[in-house]
C-alpha cells in the first residue's frame, strides 16, 4: 500500500535562514506527489505538485521540491524562510486511480525572530 | 470561483445532538472529500465521492456517521447521535481529477461535543 513518512513532527527555524522538510514515500510506480500548507485555523493550500518531467519543481511563497527516486524523497526546501512560514506542512502522494491523496502525518514549522 | 464552501464554520453541540456538515465544493469538480483532523490523529479521509456517487467511505469511523452528495454541488456530513469523541476539524475538499491539480480545502468546521 503507498504510504507517506515526514520525519520531523516539528521544526524550529530563525527567520532569515533555510528550511528543509523530508517526505519519504512507499509506492509501487510513478508516484504523483505534492506539498501542501496549512495555516493556523485555516485549510490545506497546494505549494507545489510533481508528475513527471524535471525533478525540481517550483511552488508558491518560494518553494520549492526535488523528486529523488533513488531515495524516494520528495523533500520541501524554502532558502530563506520568513515569519509568515509558520504553519504545517503535509506532504501527499497519490494513493489509488481515483485520485485519493494519501496524507503524512504533517510537520510543524516555528519561525524565530 | 468562491473555493470550497464549508458551513458553519464553528459548531458546538451537546452529546447525542444530530450534528449537519455542509459543503459546497468548486463548480466543474467531480471528486469531493470529507476528512477529519485531530491532534491524535492527523488528516483521516472519511469518504469521497466521484460524480455524486460515494467510491470508498472505509474511513468512516462508524455508524453514526453518513454522507450524500445529492448533486454535484452540494454535500452533507452527518454525525447522529455525536459524542464528545467527535470533536475535531472536519475538511471538504473537492478536485478534477484530469487537471491532476490535488485539491481544494474548504476552510474547515470545528465541531465541538460537549
Amino acid at each position: 500500500a503507498q504510504s507517506v513518512t515526514q520525519p520531523d513532527i516539528h521544526i524550529t527555524v530563525s527567520e532569515g535562514a533555510s528550511l528543509e522538510l523530508r517526505c519519504n514515500y512507499s509506492y509501487g510506480a510513478t508516484p504523483y506527489l505534492f506539498w501542501y500548507v496549512q495555516s493556523p485555523g485555516q485549510g490545506l493550500q497546494l505549494l507545489l505538485k510533481y508528475f513527471s518531467g524535471d525533478t525540481l519543481v517550483q511552488g508558491i511563497k518560494g518553494f520549492e521540491a526535488e523528486f529523488k527516486r533513488s531515495q524516494s524523497s520528495f523533500n520541501l526546501r524554502k532558502p530563506s524562510v520568513h515569519w509568515s512560514d509558520a504553519a504545517e506542512y503535509f506532504c501527499a502522494v497519490e494513493a489509488d486511480s481515483w485520485g485519493k491523496l494519501q496524507f503524512g502525518a504533517g510537520t510543524q514549522v516555528v519561525v524565530t525572530p | 470561483d468562491a473555493g470550497v464552501i464549508q458551513s458553519p464554520r464553528h459548531e458546538v453541540t451537546e452529546m447525542g445532538q444530530e450534528v449537519t456538515l455542509r459543503c459546497k465544493p468548486i463548480s466543474g469538480h467531480d471528486y469531493l472529500f470529507w476528512y477529519r483532523q485531530t491532534m491524535m490523529r492527523g488528516l483521516e479521509l472519511l469518504i469521497y465521492f466521484n460524480n455524486n456517487v460515494p467510491i470508498d467511505d472505509s474511513g468512516m469511523p462508524e455508524d453514526r456517521f453518513s454522507a450524500k452528495m445529492p448533486n454535484a454541488s452540494f454535500s452533507t456530513l452527518k454525525i447522529q447521535p455525536s459524542e464528545p469523541r467527535d470533536s475535531a476539524v472536519y475538511f471538504c475538499a473537492s478536485s478534477l481529477k484530469i487537471d491532476r491539480d490535488g485539491y481544494t480545502f474548504g476552510s474547515g468546521t470545528r465541531l465541538t461535543v460537549v
